[in-house]
């Protein structure tokens, strides 16, 4: 079965520093999913970034890269330049391709806090 | 505006009460996707439809909530006897068929509290 853990509860970063948040994934699928979102407090699930089985290159998208290391089943979120306004919960997901399913499974999330 | 629609956007029910909610999916959108979420925790998959076909239901759900998409494009969640245990904000997402990886776009949630 399809399973996201995040480890980390909570983390903090100072501003304008590189934070990296932990995703491991189980699954046995070979073609599937994975993404990131942002949640602030206000409620709302912002799509960050993806990162397909079978791209051979990490997914960047303007701060956020992920690295995806497909042997250890991990799909870590990089944030670099960390800014204030990146203080919110985030949550890693995957979705299954072959299996015939299509739902979006997420982790326990992280709450990241930046420093000023 | 052409995201995901919730209504209403807050419930405050009695316990024991039915309630209905309300999702309008990205018009173009095929799936539409129901989850719950518990404070501090990440949203739990309830069911998922495939035009006006549900084709997974979460276990963990119970007898007391029903989903339809009748015409295929707007969505209702139905809770009958509501529990405070219900107290959550259930989430809406949909995402196109056919694009073989995209994300779920999601809706800003209806949050209920059972009191």
């Amino acid at each position: 079965a399809q399973k996201i853990t995040q480890t980390q509860p909570g983390m903090f970063v100072q501003e304008k520093e590189a934070v990296t948040l932990d995703c491991t994934y189980d699954t046995s699928d070979q073609s599937y999913g994975l993404f990131w979102y942002k949640q602030p407090s206000s409620g709302e699930m912002i799509f960050l970034i993806y990162q397909g089985s079978y791209d051979e290159q990490n997914a960047t998208e303007g701060r956020y890269s992920l690295n995806f290391q497909k042997a250890r089943k991990s799909a870590n979120l990089v944030i670099s330049a960390s800014q204030l306004g990146d203080s919110a919960m985030y949550f890693c997901a995957m979705r299954e391709s072959t299996s015939g399913t299509y739902k979006y499974i997420f982790g326990t999330g992280t709450r990241l806090k930046v420093l000023a | 505006d052409t995201g995901v629609s919730q209504n209403p956007r807050h419930k405050i029910t009695k316990r024991g009460q039915n309630v209905t909610f309300r999702c309008d999916p990205i018009s173009e959108h095929n799936r539409l996707y129901w989850y719950r979420q518990t404070l501090g925790q990440g949203p739990e998959f309830l069911t998922y439809f495939q035009n006006e076909a549900q084709l997974e239901k979460s276990r963990l759900l119970s007898d007391r909530f029903s989903a339809e998409r009748p015409k295929g494009s707007f969505s209702t969640l139905e809770i009958q006897r509501t529990e405070q245990g219900d107290s959550a904000m259930y989430l809406c997402a949909s995402s196109p068929t056919g694009v073989k990886h995209t994300e779920a776009f999601f809706g800003q949630g209806t949050r209920l509290t059972v009191v």
